[in-house]
């Protein structure tokens, strides 16, 4: 069935790192993707997205490319800051009226000053 | 702008109990979804609702219903609670499904004691 993988965590960076979260999927067809981010006892929130092959979604200099050929949709950002502590979820939804999200694990970010 | 709405925020039951979560939708969204998420996991798929209808069924155990009135809020009813079904529970909506995101409340932390 469809899925998706996130590399597991914690990822621990100094402030002003390079972040790389990668994450994989498994789908029948072609899903939108989608990163959001959860900040402690927060709801989700939407980091950004991207809905076919080769686009790219950004958002608060966080940055994530569509690849289907290698059915990725990785999520970078330069230069990390403190308050980008949180947990981060990589995302796919089908097509259609009905399209749920499934989620990746969960990758949780600590950055430290 | 308006976000989505979830009821109540903090909810403590006993086993055995009822629990009645609320969600309202973002104005004009005609889809939601409802999400469990235990401590330190990803967020599960329980149901979702198109146009009122159900319209998508997941992990969601024989004890809870829902459904969706006639103004689009959704109502989430769990009884026979047990110790395990302690979790944040969140609410989603969205137009249509499909590359649309989906929206999250702040969610409903439900306790079990």
């Amino acid at each position: 069935g469809d899925s998706v993988t996130q590399m597991e965590g914690p990822v621990t960076l100094s402030e002003e790192a390079f972040l790389t979260i990668n994450c994989t999927y498994t789908a029948t067809g072609y899903p939108s993707l989608f990163w959001y981010v959860q900040y402690p006892g927060e709801g989700l929130q939407l980091l950004l997205k991207a809905t076919k092959a080769d686009d790219k979604g950004s958002n608060k200099g966080f940055e994530a490319t569509y690849r289907k050929e290698t059915t990725s949709f990785h999520l970078e950002k330069g230069s990390v800051q403190v308050s980008d502590s949180a947990v981060y979820f990589c995302a796919q939804r089908g097509s259609g009226n009905t399209g749920k999200l499934i989620f990746g694990q969960g990758t949780t970010l600590q950055v430290k000053p | 702008a308006a976000g989505v709405i979830q009821s109540p925020r903090h909810l403590i039951k006993e086993k055995r109990e009822t629990a009645t979560l609320k969600c309202y939708p973002i104005p004009r969204h005609d889809t939601v979804y409802w999400y469990q998420q235990g401590p330190g996991q990803d967020p599960q798929f329980l149901i979702s609702f198109y146009e009122k209808m159900q319209s998508d069924k997941g992990s969601i155990p024989d004890r809870f219903s829902a459904q969706q009135f006639s103004d689009y809020h959704s109502e989430l009813n769990m009884s026979s609670l047990e110790l395990g079904d302690s979790a944040l529970y969140f609410c989603a909506s969205s137009f249509g499904g499909g590359g649309t995101e989906a929206f999250f409340g702040q969610g409903t932390r439900l306790t079990v004691v």
